[in-house]
């Protein structure tokens, strides 16, 4: 199994709103990593987890709040997002944070935030 | 400064040889990588070279380092329409470890 699997797809909130999304790996991987995408721009690191602890938030707002569960499992928590927030949100996993860099994606949540 | 360049858009007929410039920015960089970036999905790493290389080659594929100009290629032979996608090049900064990427280069093939 070499799949990073993320859902959900396809996210509609309001700013008001509370939602979660969720990646999943299966790989062994020690490290987790959330990446938002605006349309036709490269993807943008915001959190690194490291053996289920993070190890680098790249000043993101605290209305995005990330979770590691377990070494499986990461989660984004939405809270209170504004309509810029709007994006593709890609989870990545590997083998540990500083090895080869090697970084397996998932397929990404599309994010809109009405 | 702080940003890895690539040329936004590419396009070739099938069959010719695709190539996708990128320039970087850290001279320590360690590892420098191709992603490949289908519409509607997720990164799929094609390849990376680490930075005492100057070449690899994976069979479609040959990646060409130039460390002194901070300059990396990506060759692919014999190019499909299914290679029709945005490439993206990536440095692994040494400083915070972090993955940084180029805007992408939009590479179209026409049958």
């Amino acid at each position: 199994d070499t799949e990073v699997t993320q859902t959900p797809k396809h996210l509609v909130m309001g700013m008001t709103n509370k939602k979660s999304l969720k990646c999943e790996q299966h790989m062994g991987h020690r490290a987790m990593y959330w990446y938002k995408q605006k349309a036709k721009k490269p993807p943008e690191l915001m959190f690194v987890y490291s053996y289920e602890k993070l190890s680098i938030n790249e000043s993101v707002p605290s209305r995005f709040s990330p979770e590691c569960p377990n070494s499986s499992l990461l989660n984004l928590h939405l809270h209170a997002l504004q309509p810029e927030d709007s994006a593709l949100y890609l989870c990545a996993s590997s083998q540990g944070w500083g090895v080869t860099g090697e970084l397996f994606f998932g397929e990404g949540s599309r994010l809109t935030v009405l | 400064g702080e940003d890895v360049e690539q040329s936004l858009f590419l396009s070739v007929r099938e069959g010719d040889s695709s190539v996708i410039n990128c320039t970087y920015t850290d001279s320590s960089s360690t590892y420098l990588y191709w992603y490949k970036q289908e519409p509607g999905a997720g990164l799929q790493l094609l390849t990376y070279i680490f930075s005492n290389m100057d070449m690899k080659q994976d069979q479609r594929l040959t990646v060409l380092l130039n460390k002194k100009d901070k300059h990396l290629s990506l060759r692919i032979a014999d190019t499909q329409t299914g290679d029709s996608a945005i490439y993206f090049c990536a440095e692994r900064r040494e400083y915070g470890n972090k993955l940084v990427f180029g805007a992408g280069t939009i590479l179209r093939v026409k049958s």
